[in-house]
């Protein structure tokens, strides 16, 4: 069964910098898309960001990106400029169609921006 | 606009009563979900249906009953049999396609009294 990794349970990271929430995952398969949502505290999930696991281009949204590592099964989440709004829980999640298209989350990094 | 509305926002149940939670969406998707979300923990899957009439249980089904008569609506029930219920309660709708994202609602807080 497939199972995605966040190590980081909090990041800080100051105003105007750059921080980057890490996400691993296990699989056998080789087509699968991955997924950051942010969940502020209004817990509305909101998608950031996605990656199709085919395509070598790392997938990128204004000031998010990420950094997808194939063979190291890592899909990490770079967020540029950091603004307070950022603050929020970030989940990364994993779908294939062996799971029978089921999402697959990890347990979050709660991010929170100093002024 | 297009979009998942769960309601009650916040849901007391007394002890030994059973609750239902509403979903409904009008983003004609195939596809819902229901998660559970406790504090410090990522979202758990409680049922799923990719088709009306149809569903199948998640990760942590039991306590918790679905149906989906309809494709815009997909309730859930905690019922008495459910140990622990207090948690936060989210629920999504997708596309029934591998690459496409799940849309969620603004969840249901729901507190045992």
């Amino acid at each position: 069964a497939q199972t995605v990794t966040q190590s980081q349970p909090e990041m800080s990271v100051q105003e105007a910098e750059t921080v980057t929430l890490s996400c691993t995952y296990d699989t056998s398969e080789s087509d699968y898309y991955l997924f950051w949502y942010k969940q502020p505290p209004s817990r509305q999930m909101i998608l950031v960001i996605r990656q199709e696991a085919y395509k070598q281009q790392n997938a990128t949204e204004n000031r998010f990106s990420v950094n997808f590592q194939k063979a190291a099964k890592s899909f990490s989440l770079k967020i540029s400029d950091s603004q307070l709004g950022d603050a929020a829980m970030y989940f990364c999640a994993y779908r294939s169609a062996d799971s029978n298209y089921q999402l697959i989350w990890g347990a979050g990094t709660k991010l929170i921006i100093k002024p | 606009d297009g979009g998942i509305t769960q309601s009650p926002k916040y849901l007391f149940r007394k002890e030994g009563q059973n609750v239902t939670l509403s979903c409904e969406q009008n983003l004609n998707h195939d596809a819902m979900y229901w998660y559970r979300q406790d504090p410090g923990q990522g979202l758990r899957l409680i049922y799923y249906s990719q088709i009306v009439n149809d569903f199948q249980k998640g990760d942590i089904a039991e306590g918790y009953s679905v149906s989906r008569e309809k494709k815009e609506s997909f309730p859930l029930t905690v019922t008495s049999a459910q140990k622990n219920p207090t948690a936060f309660y989210l629920c999504a709708s997708s596309r029934w396609d591998l690459n496409t994202e799940a849309f969620f609602g603004q969840g249901t807080r729901l507190t045992v009294v």
